[in-house]
This record gives C-alpha cells, sequence and structure tokens, in this order.
C-alpha cells in the first residue's frame, strides 16, 4: 500500500543554517505530495505541495521537489529562523487510487536555536 | 482561503463518560470529512471517513462503536467519544475534502485535545 518514510528528528540547527528533512514514498498510482508543518499546540498546516514529477512546490522560504526516479519529495531551506521550529510532516495522497486518504509520515521535529 | 475550525479545542473528562467534538467547515460545503488521532511525537492516523448522509467508513482497528461519528450536514462533522477511558486521551484533527478542478484540496481543523482522567 501507499506510505511515507521520514528522516526521524529531531534536529536541531542554528538559525541562517541549511535544512534537509529527508522524504521518500511508495504509492501504487501517481500521488499528489505535502509538506505540512504543526507549531506547537496547533494543527497541520499546509506548507507546500507538487502534484507530479519534476514539480517543484515551494512557501515562505520552503522548497521541495517531486522526484519520481527516487521516489522523493525533501524538504529543503536555505537559512532557517527561530520561527521555523515546528514538527514537519510529509504526506501523500492518490486520488485515483486512495480516494484521496493521505497518508504521513511520522514527523520530524525541527528546533532552530539563536 | 478555506477554513476548517473544531470545537471544542481542548477538553478534560472523567473516565466512563462520552464527549463530542465538532468539526466545521466554516466558509464552504464538505460533502467528505475525516478524522484523525495524534499520539505524542507520532504521526496523524486516520480513523474514518465521514460522508454527508451516510453512514462513515471506519478504518480498521479503530472501534465504531466507540468513536460515533456524524456528518448530518454539509458544514458539521461530530466524533463522540464514549464511555471515555484514559487511553482514549490524544489529539483528535478533523479535515475537509474540497473540489480542486478535477482533484481536491483537504484542509484540517486546528484540532482537540482530549484528556481522559
Amino acid at each position: 500500500g501507499d506510505s511515507v518514510t521520514q528522516m526521524e528528528g529531531p534536529v536541531t540547527l542554528s538559525e541562517e543554517a541549511f535544512l534537509t528533512i529527508n522524504c521518500t514514498y511508495t504509492a501504487t498510482g501517481y500521488p499528489s505530495l505535502f509538506w505540512y508543518v504543526q507549531y506547537p499546540g496547533e494543527g497541520l498546516q499546509l506548507l507546500l505541495k507538487a502534484t507530479k514529477a519534476d514539480d517543484k512546490g515551494s512557501n515562505k522560504g520552503f522548497e521541495a521537489t517531486y522526484r519520481k526516479e527516487t521516489t522523493s519529495f525533501h524538504l529543503e531551506k536555505g537559512s532557517v529562523q527561530v520561527s521555523d521550529s515546528a514538527v514537519y510532516f510529509c504526506a501523500l495522497s492518490d486520488l485515483a487510487y486512495t480516494g484521496n486518504q493521505f497518508y504521513f509520515g511520522t514527523g520530524t521535529s525541527l528546533t532552530v536555536i539563536p | 482561503g478555506a477554513v476548517v475550525s473544531q470545537h471544542p479545542s481542548w477538553v478534560i473528562c472523567k473516565s466512563g463518560t462520552s464527549v463530542k467534538i465538532e468539526c466545521r467547515s466554516l466558509d464552504f460545503q464538505a460533502t467528505t470529512m475525516f478524522w484523525y488521532r495524534q499520539f505524542p511525537k507520532q504521526s496523524l492516523m486516520l480513523m474514518a471517513t465521514s460522508n454527508e448522509g451516510s453512514k462513515a467508513t471506519y478504518e480498521q482497528g479503530v472501534e465504531k462503536d466507540k468513536f460515533l461519528i456524524n456528518h448530518a450536514s454539509l458544514t458539521l462533522s461530530t466524533l463522540t467519544v464514549t464511555s471515555a477511558h484514559p487511553e482514549d486521551s490524544s489529539f483528535y484533527i478533523c479535515s475537509a475534502r474540497v473540489p480542486l478542478g478535477a482533484s481536491y484540496e483537504q484542509y484540517f481543523g486546528p484540532g482537540t485535545r482530549l484528556t481522559v482522567t
């Protein structure tokens, strides 16, 4: 079945450091891929998404490219800020095969220190 | 953009009692909503799919008699945890599915933290 594997955390970085959070997926069809962010005590917020191979999603300095050949959707940011401290979830959804059900990775906790 | 609200945001109840959590789509209609459960430091687990006007579809391992879902209108789905026990303490999140062209978007509510004492 469909699944998402996400790099385990926690991740601690200094402000202005480069961030990469790895995400790989397994899917029967051609899923859409997402990154969600969860701040402490809050629900999930969509950070970015990509709906087909080679698409690049970007938002707030974060970006991720849908790589079909490596079944990956790694999240990157060139210079993190303290306000980026949160838990990041990679997810996939395939309307054709799973009726738009979302499959989430286990989440990666990021702490950015000044 | 589409907004999904949940009420309450935080609830404490005694063991053996029931608690109802509401999920509302504020500025759109949603024929399909989803209920997730999140344990501390873990990912979201899909519990059930709620379809307006019909019975919910539960994921394997989720007790439908314990977690009652009602989707009586196009803007409201409710999750009732019956005879709650401490192990039901968790963060419950709903999402609503919105048609977008030939596909769909999902918007998530802010979550409800349930603590059973």
